[in-house]
């Protein structure tokens, strides 16, 4: 089975572009997390979807932060523009049963804001 | 405050000892308690889920929860190199909402 796939694995972009990181999910998993790990920081929920549906998305820091799930498969997560405060790791997670138990994390994009 | 505090060492000890990680929460609708090891470069894996108080085993793993204390532990027995790792402890509340409250993780090593 595959894992989850996130790419890319690294991005450098200025302040003030446009990147948009992009998370392919275990096939079939109908949950689909995004959590960020900012330098120093734990790391912290930003969005919930089910299929295409977002079920919770308390954890977006504010709206340069777009994120879509097109058809229920893969998501993406826009960041525009983005801000030096933006820079750490982005996890995705997919899940059949949505109860933590069963989460596959993906290796991460590590983004650099300068 | 924040709502999972976790010593974030580094914690080193030699080869063969047993090892402590703990995490302390202070949301009391926290029920489900995880365990993830985090090597360099990789996402989170889940070692250990738990949703009650007291010890739950797999192999050289021990997860023990004190709901009371608000406290949650993570023993490793026999500890090998490859143990080396970060331990993040994670918690979730009951009533469907899956998201994961992180602690900020514990960088092991273990000393051949």
């Amino acid at each position: 089975e595959a894992g989850v796939t996130q790419f890319p694995s690294h991005s450098v972009i200025e302040k003030g572009q446009t990147v948009t990181l992009r998370c392919d999910p275990i096939s079939g998993h109908d949950n689909l997390y995004w959590y960020r790990r900012v330098m120093g920081k734990e790391i912290k929920f930003l969005l919930h979807f089910v299929k295409e549906s977002k079920q919770d998305e308390s954890g977006m820091p504010n709206n340069r932060f777009l994120a879509e799930r097109t058809g229920g498969t893969y998501s993406t997560l826009k960041v525009q523009p983005a801000e030096l405060e933006d820079s750490g790791v982005y996890f995705c997670a997919s899940s059949n049963n949505g109860q933590g138990e069963g989460y596959t994390f993906g290796s991460g994009t590590r983004l650099t804001v300068v | 405050q924040k709502e999972v505090e976790q010593d974030p060492g580094p914690l080193s000890v030699p080869e063969g000892a047993i090892v402590s990680l703990n995490c302390t929460y202070s949301n009391s609708a926290f029920q489900y308690f995880m365990w993830y090891r985090q090597y360099s470069r990789k996402g989170p894996e889940l070692l250990m889920y738990t949703y009650s108080s007291g010890n739950k085993e797999d192999g050289r793993f021990t997860a023990q929860v004190d709901k009371s204390s608000k406290y949650i532990s993570l023993f490793i027995r026999d500890s090998q190199p490859s143990d080396s790792a970060t331990y993040l402890c994670a918690m979730s509340a009951i009533g469907g909402n899956e998201k994961l409250t992180f602690g900020t993780g514990t960088r092991l090593t273990i000393i051949p």
